[in-house]
């Protein structure tokens, strides 16, 4: 049964590029979130995605945007990269809406230089 | 605000000894879930144990469980009989409810880095 796979798991950019992230989600779930988590603190919400539409965004600004295709994966963009976008970025994934527990990737370690 | 506070940035327990991880949070909404992860080394967050806001029993799971204070927005983990398996940063979290798009969004603490010594 594959979990959530992420890639790449390294990224290192340079400021002003852009990123793409990419997500597939484990096997039966359809919803896939994604959070940023900084180095020595919690993950923070960016958004949701389900049937393929931004169901609920976090404190994020519009460089931030997102996708979901019909298999259910996910690709998180961010665009115009800042020096404190660095952090490692998790998707997560669950079936359906509502208190679905999370399952989360291991993460892309983005650094941008 | 919504927030959930972890006030032991670390902590250490011997084998086999039982410890206990504190978390406060703050929400105005009234349905809610709460939930411990742990993230090792390795990166992937796991779900430890989680906990509906209306059920007042304490979830436990296996050697894990919690003690729910809902007057208190208190939310602590118990760990007991610790292995070295269980060195990690727990997280706690609460995920409430968008009510128009049914869509679930989960705050964070900033976690407690929990060491295990042989």
């Amino acid at each position: 049964d594959a979990g959530v796979t992420q890639s790449p798991t390294h990224l290192i950019k340079t400021r002003g590029q852009q990123v793409t992230l990419r997500c597939s989600p484990k096997s039966g779930h359809d919803t896939v979130s994604w959070y940023q988590q900084a180095l020595g603190q919690g993950p923070q919400f960016i958004f949701q995605y389900y049937e393929e539409e931004e169901r609920q965004r976090g404190n994020f600004p519009d460089r931030f945007s997102g996708h979901q295709f019909p298999n259910y994966s996910s690709e998180l963009n961010v665009n115009a990269l800042l020096l404190g976008d660095s952090a490692l970025y998790l998707c997560a994934s669950s079936f359906g809406r509502g208190f679905s527990p999370l399952h989360f990737g291991n993460g892309t370690r983005l650094t941008v230089t | 605000a919504q927030t959930v506070t972890q006030s032991q940035p670390e902590m250490s327990v011997q084998e086999a000894e039982t410890v206990t991880l504190s978390c406060t949070y703050d929400t105005s909404e009234s349905n809610y879930y709460l939930f411990w992860y742990k993230q090792p080394p390795s990166r992937q967050m796991i779900l430890v144990i989680r906990q509906e806001a209306y059920k007042q029993q304490n979830a436990t799971e296996n050697r894990f469980s919690v003690n729910f204070q809902k007057a208190a927005k208190s939310f602590s983990l118990k760990i007991s009989d610790s292995q070295l398996g269980d060195t990690a940063m727990y997280f706690c979290a609460f995920m409430t409810l968008n009510y128009n798009t049914n869509a679930g969004k989960s705050t964070f603490g900033d976690g407690t880095t929990l060491t295990v010594k042989p």
